[in-house]
């Protein structure tokens, strides 16, 4: 059964940065783009950023280039979401998913998420 | 990147048929055959629908269907039942190995 499990959520200050993580099992984690995904409160799904099955391409949204990195470590099946100059309108459940490969853009399998909380 | 963009609400009562519009740009939708949709249940993770406009994954009723025309996506329920109230995302690709969605739209089964 596929799994995906985030976590390294948490409550951080204007300015920090936090590091999630995303464990993955059930399938050949390096044969496969992954996704991070967030959701604000109350509001719709945006993606954040994509990163193919090597790590050597990766692509981000404009709202987080230059401030977040993806990156994963295949021989520990896990996906990271490296956040830095953390802004208030980062707050959101963070979603990591696995591409629905070889078709572009759609994503088959998602965590639950972890939730980050950008307040002073 | 800009949001595709989706009406706020659609409802319907059971039995009835309901589609949901998508709309996007020739960057986007209209560009690409990769446009996917999402049911997001409260407080849960979102479940993919529909691939590459019109395929269903393995276990997806099949009471769900999509469709493309230009620049503008569509998502088909009939038979609406109690438990396809949730909200509803699409999805595009968007060049450049990046990812667009729609804002959303909220289901009311009446």
């Amino acid at each position: 059964e596929v799994q995906l499990v985030e976590s390294g959520g948490g409550l951080v200050q204007p300015g920090g940065s936090l590091r999630l993580s995303c464990a993955a099992s059930g399938f050949t984690f390096s044969r496969y783009w992954m996704h991070w995904v967030r959701q604000a409160p109350g509001k719709g799904l945006v993606w954040v950023s994509r990163i193919d099955s090597d790590g050597s391409y990766t692509n981000y949204a404009d709202s987080v280039k230059g401030r977040f990195t993806i990156s994963r470590d295949n021989a520990k099946n896990t996906l990271y979401l490296q956040m830095n100059s953390l802004r208030v309108e980062d707050t959101a459940v963070y979603y990591c998913a696995r591409d629905l490969t070889p078709t572009l853009g759609a994503t088959d399998y998602w965590g639950q998420g972890t939730l980050v909380t950008v307040s002073s | 990147q800009s949001a595709l963009t989706q009406p706020a609400s659609v409802s319907g009562s059971p039995r009835q048929s309901i589609t949901i519009s998508c709309t996007g740009t020739s960057s986007d939708v209209g560009s690409y055959n990769f446009v996917s949709w999402y049911q997001q249940h409260p407080v849960k993770a979102p479940k993919l629908l529909i691939y590459d406009v019109s395929k269903r994954p393995s276990g997806v009723s099949n009471r769900f269907s999509g469709s493309k025309s230009g620049n503008t996506a569509s998502l088909t329920i009939s038979g609406l039942q109690a438990e396809d109230e949730a909200d509803y995302y699409c999805c595009s690709y968007a060049g450049t190995n990046t990812v667009v969605f729609g804002g959303g739209t909220k289901l009311a089964v009446l």
